[in-house]
């Protein structure tokens, strides 16, 4: 069975200041993964994915994420936080072969102070 | 944005009441998902289409029932609502070979008092 730890419920961070979300899954095979991101009153969009490519991703908006295989780590970071990106932000891993079923961790708020 | 329409976007009903909420797609996706988002726990399966009459059962499916009678509807039914069913539901479409990446609506809220 897979799934997906997203340590803490809220980072926040000062605007202008790096953004680190972390995200550690489990899976029995080799995993797609995913982050998506969640506004208030909306539903979710995705960021970016992982899919067995390159391991760092390039996302939406100025956001990355590295697939580390040792560490079954999926961790998502941002140089420079901007108000804007305060939201919740969902990690999800996939089994390849699975009807497309995705697990989805806790999700974490972000916050952006001025 | 992908088409995916949810209705209604808000409902409020009584406990032991019917309720079904609809997710039209206008993309033909094989895939179609429904999901809980409650506080704390993130997004939960409830149940999912792989093609038309064809479903299964997601991680919280006892209390829910759905069906899909062509490749742009799926169903969601409470068929008596309890008060633990208040959440916002979220509908989902995917295609196969497109690396499970799903498409998200724009969620139902649902209060049952």
């Amino acid at each position: 069975a897979q799934s997906v730890t997203q340590l803490g419920s809220h980072v926040s961070v000062s605007e202008g200041a790096l953004v680190l979300l972390r995200c550690n899954y489990s899976s029995s095979v080799p995993p797609y993964l995913f982050w998506y991101v969640q506004y208030p009153n909306q539903g979710l969009q995705l960021l970016l994915k992982y899919t067995s490519a390159a391991t760092l991703v390039k996302g939406i908006n100025g956001f990355e994420a590295e697939f580390k295989k040792s560490e079954t780590s999926f961790h998502l970071t941002k140089p420079s936080a901007h108000m804007s990106d305060a939201a919740e932000y969902f990690c999800a891993v996939s089994d390849p072969g699975a009807n497309s079923k995705l697990t989805f961790g806790k999700g974490i708020t972000l916050s952006v102070r001025p | 944005d992908a088409g995916i329409t949810q209705s209604p976007r808000h409902k409020v009903t009584e406990t032991g009441t019917p309720v079904t909420l609809r997710c039209h797609q206008t993309e033909n996706h094989r895939y179609m998902y429904w999901y809980r988002q409650d506080p704390g726990h993130g997004l939960r399966l409830i149940h999912y289409s792989y093609g038309v009459k064809d479903t299964d059962k997601g991680e919280v499916s006892d209390g829910y029932s759905v069906s899909r009678s062509k490749t742009e509807d799926f169903l969601l039914t409470l068929e008596s609502a309890t008060s633990s069913q208040t959440s916002v539901y979220f509908c989902a479409i995917g295609e196969q070979g497109a690396r499970n990446e799903q498409f998200f609506g724009p969620g139902t809220r649902l209060t049952v008092l």
